[in-house]
């Protein structure tokens, strides 16, 4: 199946300062990806959703100049959380679809997760 | 927007049945998929429904009745590896907006 990975695993920052996470398709054309974050017990909520080349649309109450994404190739998007505060301590996960017909252009294939930690 | 409802938790006993249940309010409905969730982890993806009717994958099968905006997640056979949070999730014609959860343990 269709892999995506992302990195870092986990990442501990200080207050104020900048974090970039990438999320890759690995072995598919990601035309569009998809930023998520999930706080503990709680499920995940989306934050943005990037196509490839384009601008990234946020969802409301996500704020675009803090969480900055971007969408270069159809293998790679980054998400940077600019100016980290401890409340933005969470669980970073990223998913991908792919062009192509059939189930790849209906799943979204979920990469494994970025903790970010700021102190 | 978009209202998924599920149960909150779940138990049951190793071997046994157990079915979750999904309800969903939507405009422009555009599938309706399972994902398994593991502590500390992302989600896997298990099973994909856009037709009324049982899609059936090994232990699992996932129903789904559109006109009653209801879906359940049949999970048979169950095992210890099948304590998870099980993520309903629906996808209208711009995103996947996935439930809360439903935390499912399984004791011996």
């Amino acid at each position: 199946g269709a892999v995506v990975s992302q990195h870092p695993s986990w990442v501990i920052c200080k207050s104020g300062t900048s974090v970039k996470i990438e999320c890759r398709s690995l072995d598919f054309q990601a035309t569009t990806m998809f930023w998520y974050r999930q706080f503990p017990k709680q499920s995940l909520m989306l934050m943005a959703t990037s196509n490839e080349g384009s601008k990234a649309t946020y969802e409301q109450g996500v704020e675009k100049d803090k969480f900055l994404i971007n969408h270069a190739s159809l293998t790679l998007s980054t998400l940077t959380v600019t100016s980290a505060h401890p409340e933005d301590s969470s669980f970073y996960i990223c998913s991908a679809r792919g062009a192509g017909s059939g189930a790849s252009s209906y799943e979204q294939y979920f990469g494994p997760g970025t903790r970010l930690t700021v102190t | 927007g978009q209202n998924i409802d599920q149960p909150t938790e779940m138990t049951a006993t190793e071997g046994a049945i157990v079915q979750i249940n999904c309800t969903y309010q939507t405009s422009g409905f555009n599938g309706l998929f399972w994902y398994q969730q593991h502590a500390g982890e992302a989600p896997t993806f298990l099973s994909y429904n856009v037709l009324d009717g049982l899609e059936e994958k090994g232990r699992f099968s996932s129903f789904l009745s559109r006109s009653k905006g209801y879906s359940y997640l049949l999970l048979k056979e169950l095992q210890m590896k099948d304590s998870a949070s099980y993520l309903c999730a629906v996808r209208d014609r711009r995103t996947l907006t996935f439930g809360k959860g439903t935390m499912l343990l399984v004791s011996p």
